[in-house]
């Protein structure tokens, strides 16, 4: 079965400090990745996605993520944190059924608290 | 969250009654999805269109309604089938095809049941 996993219900880290959001995945065929952060009481903002190429994709705000095939990870990652960066987080996958259909299957997000 | 816009915010539903929920999108985009949001699970699909006059059940279908008459409007109708429709529901869009088909969210319609 496709699916994604996002390990750890929250994560804390202390302003400055790096921190990493953790994701793994199953799929079949070449995954299409992709990170969004959800604020309180808004919808899911568009972070960064993996299609091809580098495994070190750059997004919004500072923030990057590592696909690892062999690990079948794409954990997100910002070398310092901040207190804005509190927020929901999640990964989720592109799933194919034929033609241009384009699904997700999102993980059950992780949430980022950073301490001042 | 910007182009794509849900009304209202917040709605409040009695046992029985159906309830629509709106979303517009002026991103020309030609795809637009329904998710639902429930503390702990993450986002769940429920119906999703690729064009105009065309839909598809998604994971959680089951109590809903969609129609797709114009390219911009997908609205969603909570029917009083949904035995548990208390959540946060979410639209989003996209193009279709290529790397282009990132989906885009609008602010969502927290829908709570008395």
């Amino acid at each position: 079965a496709q699916s994604v996993a996002q390990p750890e219900d929250q994560v804390n880290v202390a302003e400055g400090n790096p921190l990493t959001v953790k994701c793994t995945y199953s799929v079949s065929g070449n995954p299409y990745l992709f990170w969004y952060v959800q604020y309180p009481n808004r919808g899911l903002q568009f972070l960064l996605k993996y299609i091809t190429g580098d495994n070190l994709v750059k997004g919004s705000y500072g923030f990057e993520a590592e696909f690892n095939k062999s690990q079948t990870s794409f954990h997100l990652k910002k070398p310092s944190a901040l207190v804005s960066d509190s927020a929901l987080y999640f990964c989720a996958v592109r799933v194919f059924y034929g033609g241009a259909t384009n699904k997700l299957i999102f993980g059950t997000g992780t949430l980022l608290a950073v301490q001042p | 969250d910007g182009g794509i816009t849900q009304s209202p915010k917040y709605l409040f539903r009695k046992e029985g009654q159906n309830v629509t929920l709106s979303c517009e999108q002026n991103l020309n985009h030609d795809a637009m999805y329904w998710y639902r949001q429930d503390p702990g699970q993450g986002l769940r699909l429920i119906y999703y269109s690729q064009i105009v006059n065309d839909f598809q059940k998604g994971d959680i279908a089951e109590g809903y309604s969609v129609s797709r008459e114009k390219k911009e409007s997908f609205p969603l109708t909570v029917t009083s089938a949904q035995k548990n429709p208390t959540a946060f529901y979410l639209c989003a869009s996209s193009f279709l095809g290529g790397g282009t088909d990132t989906q885009y969210f609008g602010p969502g319609t927290r829908l709570t049941v008395l």
